[in-house]
């Protein structure tokens, strides 16, 4: 399966911008890269998700690497309801078969 | 919000029980997914379905069996429980194959099974 490597933990303040890594070295050029984010006590939700080029949308910045080896979300103002996990994953076709894999995540921690 | 609701969403069972889990849909979406989410492992995929009648293992699916008689409905099964399953079961669905469209997935709001 495709890996991605990403920070345990992060701490960001409050209406301050936030960059999440993710590296994906491995990734195929069919990969797409997805993120995720997981409130407390809740399902994950889907952010944003891009192949090649940065993507913008009301949530979140995808800045995606020439190479494609890593990738960035970006949450241009962080607010206290952004405090989540945040899971970078690549989706793609293995085997045959279609699967969605997920990695441990980044705690993003909010401060007022 | 995607229309997923899951079944129970709590439940407390002795261990050696049969135990289902119910995922109903009603987006009509082909794909259909259970996880299982415990801490320091994340998300483990346990079984997909990508049509009625048509199922595939995950990458922990060993004490799992799954069924998927119509579009809307898709059940996991524990044959006995065990304490190892102890754990939050996420259903997830998605209506095209992601792989070929970047196509994003929906998840429900997870069932909480404790094995004694």
């Amino acid at each position: 399966d495709a890996k991605t490597t990403q920070p345990n933990s992060m701490e960001s303040n409050e209406e301050e911008p936030v960059h999440l890594p993710c590296n994906h070295s491995t990734i195929s050029g069919t990969d797409y890269i997805h993120w995720y984010r997981q409130l407390p006590s809740q399902g994950p939700e889907y952010v944003i998700h891009g192949l090649t080029s940065n993507v913008n949308n009301r949530m979140a910045s995808l800045a995606i690497a020439e190479d494609r080896k890593s990738s960035t979300l970006i949450l241009h103002r962080a607010t206290l309801r952004d405090a989540a996990v945040y899971y970078c994953i690549l989706t793609g076709r293995e085997g045959g078969s279609e699967k969605l894999v997920f990695g441990k995540g980044t705690k993003l921690t909010v401060n007022p | 919000d995607a229309g997923i609701t899951q079944s129970p969403r709590h439940k407390v069972t002795e261990t050696g029980t049969p135990v289902t889990l119910r995922c109903h849909q009603t987006e009509n979406h082909r794909y259909m997914y259970w996880y299982r989410q415990d801490p320091g492992h994340g998300l483990r995929l346990i079984h997909y379905s990508y049509g009625v009648k048509d199922t595939d293992k995950g990458e922990v699916s060993d004490g799992y069996s799954v069924s998927r008689s119509k579009t809307e409905d898709f059940l996991l099964t524990l044959e006995s429980a065990t304490s190892s399953q102890t754990s939050v079961y996420f259903c997830a669905i998605s209506d095209r194959v992601y792989s070929y469209s970047g196509n994003t997935i929906y998840f429900g709001e997870g069932s909480w099974l404790t094995v004694v």
